[in-house]
């Protein structure tokens, strides 16, 4: 079956301490893999998107991932957190090939806080 | 280059009205993809359409139903509200990525 598991629903670091959230999945073949960050009331903003290619990504606002085909995963890293990073994490993987089969599969999301 | 607008962001209904729920897509893209996001929770997929079509659909009910018109702009409906339809309904349109609206929070009393 097809599933995207975050393990940490909620973590809390200090304002430049430096962060790691966790993505694991499960897909017949390799995905394409995203990172979506969610403010409060907010839609959902992409912070990053793996293909193929090189298994470190680089994002927007300082966040970049790496997959890693041998653990099924696709964690998110960012070296120095800001007060302005908290929000809700969520990781998603599926196929936006063009075709019917178009769908991400979406994660619980990890919420989380900063400590200033 | 507009993104993707939903309307309206927010509204209240009482249980077992009707509500319809609008998107337009980002410019170009023909694909619209809806999710019903619950409080505390990640999207959860309900459909998507594709050449005026349901091409997908997640485990929702038929009280969950779409529409999506020549322009490729998408209604979704949803029939006999219940309590548990209270949720952020979001909009995406598929580019090489998923584009998200702001969605549309809905509440049922």
């Amino acid at each position: 079956a097809q599933s995207v598991t975050q393990p940490d629903i909620h973590i809390t670091v200090s304002e430049g301490a430096s962060l790691e959230l966790r993505c694991n999945y499960s897909y017949g073949a390799t995905p394409y893999l995203f990172w979506y960050v969610q403010s409060p009331g907010q839609g959902l903003q992409l912070l990053l998107k793996y293909f193929s290619g090189d298994t470190l990504v680089q994002g927007i606002k300082g966040f970049e991932a790496e997959f890693k085909r041998s653990q099924s995963s696709f964690n998110l890293r960012k070296p120095s957190v800001h007060w302005s990073d908290a929000a809700e994490y969520f990781c998603a993987v599926g196929s936006l090939k063009a075709g019917n089969n178009r769908k991400l599969i979406w994660g619980l999301g990890t919420s989380l806080a900063v400590n200033p | 280059d507009a993104g993707v607008t939903q309307s309206p962001t927010h509204l209240i209904k009482t249980r077992g009205q009707q509500v319809t729920l609008r998107c337009s897509p980002k410019s170009g893209h023909d694909t619209v993809s809806w999710y019903q996001q619950a409080l505390g929770q990640g999207p959860q997929f309900i459909f998507q359409y594709y050449e005026e079509e349901e091409r997908q659909r997640g485990n929702f009910p038929d009280r969950f139903s779409g529409h999506q018109f020549p322009n490729y702009s998408s209604e979704l409906n949803v029939n006999a509200l219940l309590l548990g339809d209270s949720a952020l309904y979001l909009c995406a349109s598929i580019g090489g990525e998923l584009f998200f609206g702001e969605g549309s929070r809905l509440t049922v009393l």
